[in-house]
This record gives C-alpha cells, structure tokens and sequence, in this order.
C-alpha cells in the first residue's frame, strides 16, 4: 500500500526557516518524481514544486523560486522541502504528492499524504 | 488568478449529468494532457482523470474528461449526494511561469 506520511509543520515567524518532509513507503521512490501541493485555508490548490526521480531536476512555482528547496533521498525514501524567508501567505497545507509517470514528469499526481500545517505568524 | 480558469461553482440534482469546464491556453491544455482532481471536505485530493480522458482503477465510469484545443471538460453523469466535493484541473505548462498550473477549482452542490 502507498504511503506518503508529511511532518515539519509549524507555526513559524516571518522571516523564519523550515523543512518539511515526506516519507514514503510501498512503491520503488526512485521511479518516481515528487511534489509539493499546497492549499491556503479555505483557498484552491498551488504547486509549489517537482524534483524528478534521480534528483536530478528541480522545478518551482514563480511564488517561492528563490527561497525554497526541494530534495530527496532515494536511500531514505524521503523528500523534503526546505522553506526560507517566510511569508504570511506561504500559510497553507502543505502536501507531498507523487507523480503517475515512471521515470517521467507528468502532472498526475496519483497518491498524496494527508498535508502538513504551515503557519506563517508573528 | 489562476492560469487555468474553471467556474467558482456547478450544481445539479441526484441523477443529473453536469459538467465542468477548464480553459486554458496553447501553452499548457492546448500542448499538454489535462489531469482532474477531487478533494471531498477535508480530505487530500484524489486523482479523477489522467492525461485527458483516463479513469484510474477504482473511478466510477460516471465519471469522464475531454479536451479540445486550449479547454477541457470534467462530465459526471448519474449525480450522487457523494459527488459534492471541489474539483480541480492541471496541466503542464510550457511558458517560463509553469511548469504546473492547477484551476482555481470548482465547488460542486449536489442539489
């Protein structure tokens, strides 16, 4: 059975630094590219970014280019997000999500976690 | 403001076919495939429709995607109280503000 388990969530400054991560088990992680879903409360659904099944590219949403980082490691099964500098409106749920495509980038996300809580506040 | 524009709300009554429209533009439904989601309250999102028009395993046949040009259409036919949910649609984008674009969504009322 997939399972992708989300933790890091926190009540967080502005300005403030944190890494979520998701970790994954009943499917072989490195076939698979990666993402990270967030929902606003109360608003739709934004990707925030997508890192291929070897690492080996990255992607993000214009709203977060240059202050998060997403990762992975395949021998841990893991994939994280570093988020820096902030802001009020990254506020969200935060889901990890895991694309339909073997060894390619789709935009199906077939299984998702249940979300990690995100809250930007001073 | 969403890259992919879909109408805020739908409704309909048990046993009615409504559908959902998507529109875009040539740099991401008129290119690429178009993804359908489901998030019932409260709950993660769940993938209805891939690459267009396909069901994964477990999706009821009442459900069905099209696409023609740069729009795409959710059907649900045979309407249930359990079908209200939101829904949303995805698809690549190739312009330099992508490369994933969802739909602001839209709030089904099963009437």
């Amino acid at each position: 059975e997939v399972q992708l388990v989300e933790s890091g969530g926190v009540v967080v400054q502005p300005g403030g630094s944190l890494r979520l991560s998701c970790a994954a088990s009943g499917f072989t992680f490195d076939d698979y590219a990666m993402h990270w879903v967030r929902q606003a409360p109360g608003k739709g659904l934004e990707w925030v970014s997508l890192i291929s099944w070897d690492g080996g590219s990255t992607y993000y949403a214009d709203s977060v280019k240059g202050r998060f980082t997403i990762s992975r490691d395949n021998s841990k099964n893991s994939l994280y997000l570093q988020m820096n500098s902030l802001r009020a409106e990254d506020t969200a749920l935060y889901y990890c999500a895991k694309d339909t495509g073997l060894v390619v980038i789709t935009t199906g996300f077939d299984y998702w976690g249940q979300g990690t809580l995100v809250t930007v506040s001073s | 403001q969403s890259v992919l524009t879909q109408p805020p709300s739908a409704s309909g009554t048990p046993g009615q076919r409504v559908t959902i429209s998507c529109s875009g533009s040539s740099s991401n439904i008129g290119s690429n495939y178009v993804y359908w989601y489901q998030q019932l309250p409260g709950t993660a999102p769940k993938l209805l429709i891939y690459r267009n028009n396909q069901r994964p395993s477990g999706v009821p046949d009442r459900f069905s995607g099209s696409k023609s040009g740069t729009s795409a259409s959710l059907a649900i036919s045979g309407l249930r109280s359990e079908d209200e949910a939101d829904y949303y649609c995805a698809a690549w984008d190739d312009s330099l503000s992508g490369p994933v674009v969802f739909g602001g969504g839209t709030k089904l009322t099963v009437l």
